[in-house]
């Protein structure tokens, strides 16, 4: 039973305008969220994280907003450069009492058109 | 910049082999964890370790073993692979007080 979902496998954006990659996940207990980002033949990198206890995270370019009562988090790219075309994934982890044990989504893969 | 070391990058191999996917970190991490990712999947844990001689299965079976005998060294093996093994295997650490997990470059497994 996939406990994070992200249910759009692929997203085109035009560069400069704003890109919105979305998630949702089924586990109340999770109490951090994390957007990992992954280029071809490498492994994910961290981008952005945001705790249970906030509903907002802004570092640069980008920007997580968490919805708990939806169950629904989302990560904001704005501008849209070329550059940000990867895979990203989103994660949720249950926590250092649990390992950090983390649970993936499939990925959306972001397509940013110059 | 996380500094996590995962060899080979690429390993294609025949069925019944025995086959050691390396992995090191040079961060001093005590957690360390293997995933396994199929093209357009998610990824699933299959192993994670909480420091030296502790090693436990993940949420997804596997019929790899893992050892961590030193803190920065947590190879993956299959003793007899099969081509159901192909995947992408991509091992993560983590500090001790710390959320995030840094990912190596992975393993790209083809059995044949």
């Amino acid at each position: 039973d996939q406990q994070v979902k992200q249910n759009s496998p692929s997203l085109s954006v035009q560069e400069g305008r704003i890109s919105i990659l979305n998630c949702d996940y089924t586990n109340s207990m999770f109490d951090y969220f994390l957007w990992y980002k992954k280029y071809p033949a490498e492994g994910p990198t961290f981008l952005i994280s945001i705790s249970s206890i906030k509903d907002k995270n802004e570092d640069g370019r980008f920007t997580v907003f968490l919805n708990k009562s939806a169950k629904h988090l989302s990560l904001h790219i704005v501008p849209s450069q070329p550059g940000d075309s990867a895979v990203y994934f989103c994660a949720a982890s249950l926590g250092e009492y649990n390992f950090n044990k983390f649970y993936f989504g499939s990925g959306t893969k972001l397509n940013v058109k110059p | 910049e996380a500094d996590i070391y995962q060899t080979p990058r690429y390993l294609v191999i025949g069925t019944g082999k025995k086959i050691t996917l390396e992995c090191s970190q040079t961060m001093g991490h005590d957690k360390m964890y293997w995933y396994q990712q199929d093209p357009g999947m998610e990824l699933h844990l299959i192993h994670y370790s909480y420091g030296v001689n502790s090693t436990e299965k993940g949420d997804l079976s596997s019929e790899s073993t893992v050892s961590r005998i030193r803190t920065e060294h947590f190879p993956l093996t299959l003793e007899s692979a099969r081509p159901s093994h192909t995947s992408q295997y991509l091992c993560a650490s983590s500090g001790r007080y710390q959320e995030t997990q840094y990912f190596g470059p992975g393993t790209r497994l083809l059995v044949l």
